[in-house]
Protein backbone atom coordinates (compact mmCIF):
# COMPACT_ATOMS: atom_id res chain seq x y z
CA UNK A 1 0.00 0.00 0.00
CA UNK A 2 1.26 4.05 -1.01
CA UNK A 3 1.96 5.53 2.37
CA UNK A 4 3.18 8.51 3.23
CA UNK A 5 4.56 8.93 7.53
CA UNK A 6 5.41 12.22 8.80
CA UNK A 7 7.20 12.83 11.93
CA UNK A 8 7.12 14.18 14.19
CA UNK A 9 3.13 14.60 14.93
CA UNK A 10 3.95 18.36 16.60
CA UNK A 11 6.70 20.15 16.97
CA UNK A 12 6.96 23.14 19.28
CA UNK A 13 10.35 25.45 19.27
CA UNK A 14 11.18 29.03 20.24
CA UNK A 15 11.37 31.56 17.59
CA UNK A 16 14.84 31.78 15.83
CA UNK A 17 15.55 28.44 16.17
CA UNK A 18 15.82 25.91 13.39
CA UNK A 19 14.07 22.38 12.92
CA UNK A 20 13.59 19.85 10.87
CA UNK A 21 10.71 18.08 9.60
CA UNK A 22 10.81 14.03 8.37
CA UNK A 23 8.74 12.27 5.68
CA UNK A 24 8.95 8.27 4.65
CA UNK A 25 7.14 6.72 2.19
CA UNK A 26 6.17 3.82 0.25
CA UNK A 27 5.14 5.28 -2.91
CA UNK A 28 6.60 3.16 -6.06
CA UNK A 29 7.68 3.94 -8.75
CA UNK A 30 7.85 7.28 -7.63
CA UNK A 31 7.47 10.21 -9.44
CA UNK A 32 7.51 13.38 -7.46
CA UNK A 33 7.40 14.25 -3.44
CA UNK A 34 6.08 18.42 -2.66
CA UNK A 35 5.99 20.32 0.38
CA UNK A 36 2.82 22.11 1.48
CA UNK A 37 2.45 24.86 4.29
CA UNK A 38 -1.17 25.55 5.63
CA UNK A 39 -2.14 27.90 7.86
CA UNK A 40 -4.98 27.55 10.14
CA UNK A 41 -8.15 27.75 8.52
CA UNK A 42 -6.58 28.17 4.96
CA UNK A 43 -5.52 26.22 2.13
CA UNK A 44 -2.05 24.37 1.50
CA UNK A 45 0.61 26.36 -0.05
CA UNK A 46 3.07 24.56 -1.97
CA UNK A 47 6.67 25.16 -0.99
CA UNK A 48 8.89 22.88 -3.00
CA UNK A 49 8.40 19.80 -5.60
CA UNK A 50 11.22 17.86 -6.11
CA UNK A 51 11.88 15.30 -8.80
CA UNK A 52 13.95 11.75 -8.79
CA UNK A 53 16.65 13.76 -9.81
CA UNK A 54 16.49 16.81 -7.62
CA UNK A 55 17.83 15.95 -3.76
CA UNK A 56 17.73 19.31 -2.21
CA UNK A 57 15.54 22.37 -3.02
CA UNK A 58 15.32 25.81 -1.41
CA UNK A 59 12.51 28.34 -1.00
CA UNK A 60 13.73 31.14 1.58
CA UNK A 61 14.07 29.79 4.79
CA UNK A 62 12.75 26.33 4.27
CA UNK A 63 14.99 23.91 2.61
CA UNK A 64 13.70 20.26 1.62
CA UNK A 65 16.06 17.25 0.71
CA UNK A 66 15.17 13.93 -0.95
CA UNK A 67 17.26 10.94 -0.80
CA UNK A 68 14.93 8.56 -3.05
CA UNK A 69 17.15 5.48 -2.67
CA UNK A 70 16.30 5.25 1.25
CA UNK A 71 12.59 7.07 0.35
CA UNK A 72 12.88 9.42 2.92
CA UNK A 73 12.57 13.70 2.55
CA UNK A 74 13.10 16.58 4.99
CA UNK A 75 12.44 19.60 5.20
CA UNK A 76 14.21 21.85 7.50
CA UNK A 77 13.64 25.81 8.59
CA UNK A 78 16.08 28.11 9.38
CA UNK A 79 15.77 30.85 11.71
CA UNK A 80 12.31 30.05 12.66
CA UNK A 81 9.61 32.76 12.86
CA UNK A 82 6.07 33.51 14.42
CA UNK A 83 4.92 33.34 10.73
CA UNK A 84 6.04 29.61 10.51
CA UNK A 85 3.34 28.21 13.19
CA UNK A 86 1.75 25.80 10.90
CA UNK A 87 1.04 22.53 9.60
CA UNK A 88 3.48 21.36 7.39
CA UNK A 89 1.94 18.31 4.55
CA UNK A 90 4.42 15.59 2.22
CA UNK A 91 3.11 14.85 -0.57
CA UNK A 92 4.18 11.99 -3.17
CA UNK A 93 2.97 11.14 -6.59
CA UNK A 94 3.54 7.83 -8.25
CA UNK A 95 4.53 7.59 -12.03
CA UNK A 96 1.45 6.47 -13.59
CA UNK A 97 -0.59 6.91 -10.62
CA UNK A 98 -3.33 9.39 -11.11
CA UNK A 99 -3.53 10.72 -7.48
CA UNK A 100 -1.47 12.59 -4.71
CA UNK A 101 -0.80 10.29 -1.62
CA UNK A 102 -0.77 12.59 1.32
CA UNK A 103 0.70 12.72 5.07
CA UNK A 104 -1.14 13.85 8.11
CA UNK A 105 0.99 16.31 8.59
CA UNK A 106 3.89 18.12 10.85
CA UNK A 107 1.69 20.58 13.50
CA UNK A 108 4.58 23.38 14.28
CA UNK A 109 4.16 26.20 16.92
CA UNK A 110 6.65 28.58 17.05
CA UNK A 111 6.62 30.40 20.11
CA UNK A 112 8.30 33.67 20.88
CA UNK B 1 -4.96 36.16 -10.84
CA UNK B 2 -6.85 35.76 -7.63
CA UNK B 3 -6.39 32.35 -7.47
CA UNK B 4 -8.53 29.25 -7.07
CA UNK B 5 -12.06 30.84 -5.18
CA UNK B 6 -14.26 28.79 -3.57
CA UNK B 7 -18.17 29.60 -1.58
CA UNK B 8 -19.54 29.47 0.10
CA UNK B 9 -16.52 29.47 3.58
CA UNK B 10 -18.79 27.94 6.08
CA UNK B 11 -22.01 26.27 5.53
CA UNK B 12 -23.98 24.98 8.83
CA UNK B 13 -26.46 22.68 7.37
CA UNK B 14 -29.00 19.86 9.06
CA UNK B 15 -29.26 16.44 8.31
CA UNK B 16 -30.87 15.66 4.80
CA UNK B 17 -30.45 19.14 3.17
CA UNK B 18 -28.74 19.24 0.32
CA UNK B 19 -25.77 21.19 0.11
CA UNK B 20 -23.88 22.93 -2.89
CA UNK B 21 -20.19 23.84 -3.08
CA UNK B 22 -18.24 26.04 -5.84
CA UNK B 23 -15.08 26.55 -7.46
CA UNK B 24 -13.82 28.44 -9.95
CA UNK B 25 -10.37 27.30 -10.34
CA UNK B 26 -7.44 29.45 -12.09
CA UNK B 27 -8.14 30.88 -15.63
CA UNK B 28 -6.03 28.43 -18.35
CA UNK B 29 -5.54 25.60 -15.59
CA UNK B 30 -7.18 22.24 -17.05
CA UNK B 31 -6.91 19.98 -13.92
CA UNK B 32 -9.41 20.92 -11.37
CA UNK B 33 -9.15 18.79 -8.26
CA UNK B 34 -12.30 18.35 -4.92
CA UNK B 35 -10.22 17.42 -1.87
CA UNK B 36 -12.28 16.46 1.69
CA UNK B 37 -9.88 16.68 4.71
CA UNK B 38 -10.72 16.03 7.71
CA UNK B 39 -8.31 15.27 11.49
CA UNK B 40 -9.17 11.76 11.18
CA UNK B 41 -8.59 10.91 7.41
CA UNK B 42 -6.44 14.21 6.52
CA UNK B 43 -6.87 15.36 2.70
CA UNK B 44 -8.49 12.94 0.48
CA UNK B 45 -9.28 13.11 -3.37
CA UNK B 46 -12.90 13.11 -4.21
CA UNK B 47 -12.68 13.54 -8.03
CA UNK B 48 -10.64 15.52 -10.44
CA UNK B 49 -11.39 16.20 -14.07
CA UNK B 50 -9.33 17.34 -17.03
CA UNK B 51 -10.63 19.82 -19.46
CA UNK B 52 -14.24 19.61 -17.87
CA UNK B 53 -14.29 16.08 -18.23
CA UNK B 54 -14.17 13.39 -14.99
CA UNK B 55 -11.51 11.33 -14.95
CA UNK B 56 -10.86 9.56 -11.47
CA UNK B 57 -14.33 9.82 -9.26
CA UNK B 58 -12.99 6.86 -7.08
CA UNK B 59 -12.50 8.70 -4.09
CA UNK B 60 -15.92 9.85 -4.22
CA UNK B 61 -17.37 8.20 -0.82
CA UNK B 62 -20.80 7.18 -2.06
CA UNK B 63 -23.89 8.13 -4.42
CA UNK B 64 -24.57 10.69 -2.15
CA UNK B 65 -22.22 13.38 -3.63
CA UNK B 66 -21.80 14.21 -7.12
CA UNK B 67 -19.98 17.04 -8.90
CA UNK B 68 -20.05 18.78 -12.00
CA UNK B 69 -17.76 20.88 -14.23
CA UNK B 70 -20.06 22.61 -16.70
CA UNK B 71 -16.89 24.51 -18.16
CA UNK B 72 -13.83 25.64 -17.44
CA UNK B 73 -14.18 28.16 -15.43
CA UNK B 74 -16.78 26.56 -12.17
CA UNK B 75 -16.97 23.48 -10.73
CA UNK B 76 -19.91 22.21 -8.21
CA UNK B 77 -19.56 19.78 -5.51
CA UNK B 78 -22.93 18.43 -4.38
CA UNK B 79 -24.23 16.07 -1.11
CA UNK B 80 -27.72 15.63 -1.35
CA UNK B 81 -29.02 14.33 1.30
CA UNK B 82 -26.09 15.35 3.75
CA UNK B 83 -25.67 13.59 6.90
CA UNK B 84 -23.13 14.29 9.63
CA UNK B 85 -20.41 12.64 9.22
CA UNK B 86 -19.60 14.65 6.11
CA UNK B 87 -18.80 17.34 8.71
CA UNK B 88 -15.45 18.31 6.60
CA UNK B 89 -13.12 21.08 4.95
CA UNK B 90 -13.60 20.81 1.22
CA UNK B 91 -10.98 22.03 -0.98
CA UNK B 92 -10.62 22.83 -4.71
CA UNK B 93 -7.68 23.06 -6.34
CA UNK B 94 -6.63 23.47 -10.13
CA UNK B 95 -3.19 22.88 -11.86
CA UNK B 96 -1.92 23.87 -14.91
CA UNK B 97 -1.09 20.20 -16.09
CA UNK B 98 -1.14 16.92 -14.37
CA UNK B 99 0.63 16.34 -10.77
CA UNK B 100 1.59 13.13 -11.46
CA UNK B 101 3.80 14.40 -14.43
CA UNK B 102 6.14 15.08 -16.03
CA UNK B 103 5.99 17.28 -16.23
CA UNK B 104 5.21 18.23 -12.68
CA UNK B 105 2.19 20.65 -12.19
CA UNK B 106 1.85 22.66 -9.25
CA UNK B 107 -1.24 21.96 -7.36
CA UNK B 108 -3.41 25.10 -6.36
CA UNK B 109 -5.68 25.06 -3.23
CA UNK B 110 -8.34 27.33 -2.67
CA UNK B 111 -9.06 28.26 0.96
CA UNK B 112 -11.37 25.80 1.23
CA UNK B 113 -15.49 25.35 2.14
CA UNK B 114 -15.96 24.17 6.07
CA UNK B 115 -19.34 22.40 6.21
CA UNK B 116 -20.80 21.46 9.31
CA UNK B 117 -23.94 18.98 9.15
CA UNK B 118 -26.05 18.81 12.32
Amino acid sequence: KNQVEQSPQSLIILEGKNCTLQCNYTVSPFSNLRWYKQDTGRGPVSLTIMTFSENTKSNGRYTATLDADTKQSSLHITASQLSDSASYICVVSGAGRRALTFGSGTRLQVQP
Amino acid sequence: DAGVIQSPRHEVTEMGQEVTLRCKPISGHDYLFWYRQTMMRGLELLIYFNNNVPIDDSGMPEDRFSAKMPNASFSTLKIQPSEPRDSAVYFCASSLTGVTGPPTGELFFGEGSRLTVL
